[in-house]
């Protein structure tokens, strides 16, 4: 069965230092991969995906990912956090040549504190 | 542009009563999805659209119906509703395809069913 898992419920990190929420996934075939991030009451919000190409993807807010292949991983990172950066994020994942269709894990709050 | 919009951004039924949940978006975006948010479970799809007049179940399709006459709208209907239910559902819409896929979410409506 296809599946995105995020280990951590929770992870909590200073501001300015470095952050890291993990993400693994199963699936068959080559994915497209997605990060989206959830503010308190807000619907979700795309911050970047992989599609092909660069195993390290850029995206908004200054947050960046690194899909790994033989790890089948895609953690998303941020070399300094923000306590604005607090929010509920999801890793999503997509077979290609499939429908649309995203499989989302099951989310990691991230806190940073002042 | 409006984006992906949902109405009502909040409600509160007795189980066994009907409501309509409304989704559009202005992109013209041919696929369009809904899913349901519970705690600790991430989203999980449940019916999806990738035009006008074709509709497909998710993941956890039970209780639910769509249906998709225009673009622009996938309302969905809860014919009886049931306590198990309560959620949050968001309505999400792209275009197909494999590089402007990017989903976009609505701000969500948060379901209360006593």
């Amino acid at each position: 069965a296809q599946s995105v898992a995020q280990p951590e419920d929770q992870v909590n990190v200073a501001e300015g230092n470095p952050l890291t929420v993990k993400c693994t996934y199963s699936v068959s075939g080559n994915p497209y991969l997605f990060w989206y991030v959830q503010y308190p009451n807000r619907g979700l919000q795309f911050l970047l995906k992989y599609i092909t190409g660069d195993n390290l993807v850029k995206g908004s807010y200054g947050f960046e990912a690194e899909f790994n292949k033989s790890q089948t991983s895609f953690h998303l990172k941020k070399p300094s956090a923000l306590v604005s950066d607090s929010a509920l994020y999801f890793c999503a994942v997509r077979v290609r040549g499939a429908t649309n269709k995203l499989i989302f894990g099951t989310g990691t709050l991230l806190a940073v504190q002042p | 542009n409006a984006g992906v919009t949902q109405t009502p951004k909040f409600q509160v039924l007795k189980t066994g009563q009907s409501m309509t949940l409304q989704c559009a978006q202005d992109m013209n975006h041919e696929y369009m999805s809904w899913y349901r948010q519970d705690p600790g479970m991430g989203l999980r799809l449940i019916h999806y659209s990738v035009g006008a007049g074709i509709t497909d179940q998710g993941e956890v399709p039970n209780g639910y119906n769509v249906s998709r006459s225009t673009t622009e709208d996938f309302p969905l209907r809860l014919l009886s509703a049931a306590p198990s239910q309560t959620s949050v559902y968001f309505c999400a819409s792209s275009y197909l395809g494999t590089e402007l896929d990017t989903q976009y979410f609505g701000p969500g409506t948060r379901l209360t069913v006593l």
